[in-house]
């Protein structure tokens, strides 16, 4: 089994939508959370971090932590085309400093 | 404030040769760490050199080395190259001192096997 797993979509939205985005891990070590986006033939690009449960928000985008069921998601509202792309959870130990497991990546298309 | 440079973009090899990627860190950033990323098998932690000294290491074979110089810039070798090493290899940067800090990605070197 995986330490985390990603839901995998492929997730197609009309513009304006809501976009949630999902990730569960079993390590109970994970003490930082990050979402990243990928476009295509790019790395990618870090777009929340954080480190407590609760919500952070930033713009469009908010990033929530539920530690006590380690579940993170990433919320995307008045989704753009501009927002098609792959994003990738991500998690980290502080002991660890350097290395992030990485869920598989959800592809999200907007439609405009 | 320049972002992570990789170089090559591209290579193309055959499978038995060797290659060296280079990544050349966000300026005062100290640790660089290497990621393969695949169809099948997405984002895989390579290894991450801190200061000169690999500070953690990923579930790949010894064919797969790395090195880091004063500058912190960061070099990677594959040798005995296999088809299966046909991937886009990431490194990221980070300032690598506290727990958990931000980690910026480069474009990438898309490596192919032939």
């Amino acid at each position: 089994q995986k330490e985390v797993e990603q839901d995998p979509g492929p997730l197609s939205v009309p513009e304006g939508a809501i976009v949630s985005l999902n990730c569960t891990y079993s390590n109970s070590a994970f003490q930082y959370f990050m979402w990243y986006r990928q476009y295509s033939r790019k790395g990618p690009e870090l777009l929340m971090y954080t480190y407590s449960s609760g919500n952070k928000e930033d713009g469009r985008f908010t990033a929530q932590v539920d530690k006590s069921s380690k579940y993170i998601s990433l919320f995307i509202r008045d989704s753009q085309p501009s927002d098609s792309a792959t994003y990738l959870c991500a998690m980290g130990r502080g002991t660890n400093a350097g290395k992030s497991t990485f869920g598989d990546g959800t592809t999200l298309t907007v439609k405009p | 404030k320049a972002g992570v440079t990789q170089t090559p973009r591209y290579l193309i090899k055959t499978r038995g040769q060797q290659v060296t990627l280079s990544c050349s860190p966000i300026s005062g950033h100290r640790s660089v760490s290497w990621y393969q990323q695949t169809p099948g098998q997405g984002l895989q932690f390579l290894f991450e050199y801190f200061s000169e000294t690999q500070r953690n290491k990923g579930n790949f074979p010894g064919r797969f080395s790395g090195r880091q110089f004063s500058n912190s810039r960061s070099e990677m070798n594959v040798s005995t190259l296999e088809l299966g090493d046909s991937a886009l290899y990431l490194c990221a940067s980070s300032f690598g001192l506290t727990q958990g800090d931000e980690q910026f990605f480069g474009p990438g070197t898309r490596l192919t096997v032939l």
